[in-house]
């Protein structure tokens, strides 16, 4: 199985500034990584695929990188509706995983 | 517009079971794989189960192996999951999440708003 870990666990970050979030994979995955942001009571909500691609909908200040066993999501300017927790999933391989999510609280 | 809407959750005893449903409009739903994520209290994203877009292949978490099976009908647009023998850390809201692809084993691209499972004597 797949182990995907994700860092920090909780960031604390202000309005308008950058937020870094970090996915690693125990072993390849290749680009076969997806985002997904979920907010307390609701659904996740996909951010991207294919490592780096935007879901239908998602700004432009979402963007995503890596490829492998390293992936990062950025989001460029954070916004008071981007703070929620974010979660990584890889599915490249059987079964598929998730990593443990990043909480962005406001700092 | 895509709409993935479970139902079928509920309060169920250890041992018990329950039949989860998701009923999907607004996309070819023969087309596409068709998948559970579960989520317990508190916790964080669970892969549980995968069907390809005709039903011929399914993949199963190793925790509910066994116990679990997912199955569709493509001509009731609608997603099931059968949960069989259930325990308390089955206790969890269920999600049925549309792939992107056909086989499975893809991103999802649409959630449902999940149907609450629990779990207890």
């Amino acid at each position: 199985e797949i182990v995907m870990t994700q860092s920090p666990a909780t960031l604390s970050v202000s309005p308008g500034e950058r937020a870094t979030l970090s996915c690693r994979a125990s072993q390849s995955v290749s680009s076969n990584l997806a985002w997904y942001q979920q907010k307390p009571g609701q659904a996740p909500r996909p951010l991207i695929y294919g490592a780096s691609t935007r879901a239908t909908g998602i700004p432009a200040r979402f963007s995503g990188s890596g490829s492998g066993t390293e992936f990062t999501l950025t989001i460029s300017s954070l916004q008071s509706e981007d703070f929620a927790v974010y979660y990584c999933q890889q599915y490249n391989n059987w079964p598929l995983t998730f990593g443990g999510g990043t909480k962005v609280e406001i700092k | 517009e895509v709409q993935l809407l479970e139902s079928g959750g509920g309060l169920v005893q250890p041992g018990g079971s329950l039949r989860l449903s998701c009923a999907a409009s607004g996309f070819t739903f023969s087309s596409y794989a068709l998948t559970w994520v579960r989520q317990a209290p508190g916790k964080g994203l669970e892969w549980v189960s995968t069907i390809s877009y005709s039903g011929g292949s399914t993949y199963n978490a190793d925790s509910v192996k066994g116990r679990f099976t997912i199955s569709r009908d493509n001509s009731k647009n609608t997603l099931y999951l059968q949960m069989d023998s259930l325990r308390a850390e089955d206790t969890a809201v269920y999600y049925c999440a549309k792939d992107r692809c056909s086989g499975g084993g893809c991103a999802f691209d649409y959630w449902g708003q999940g149907t609450l499972v629990t779990v207890s004597s």
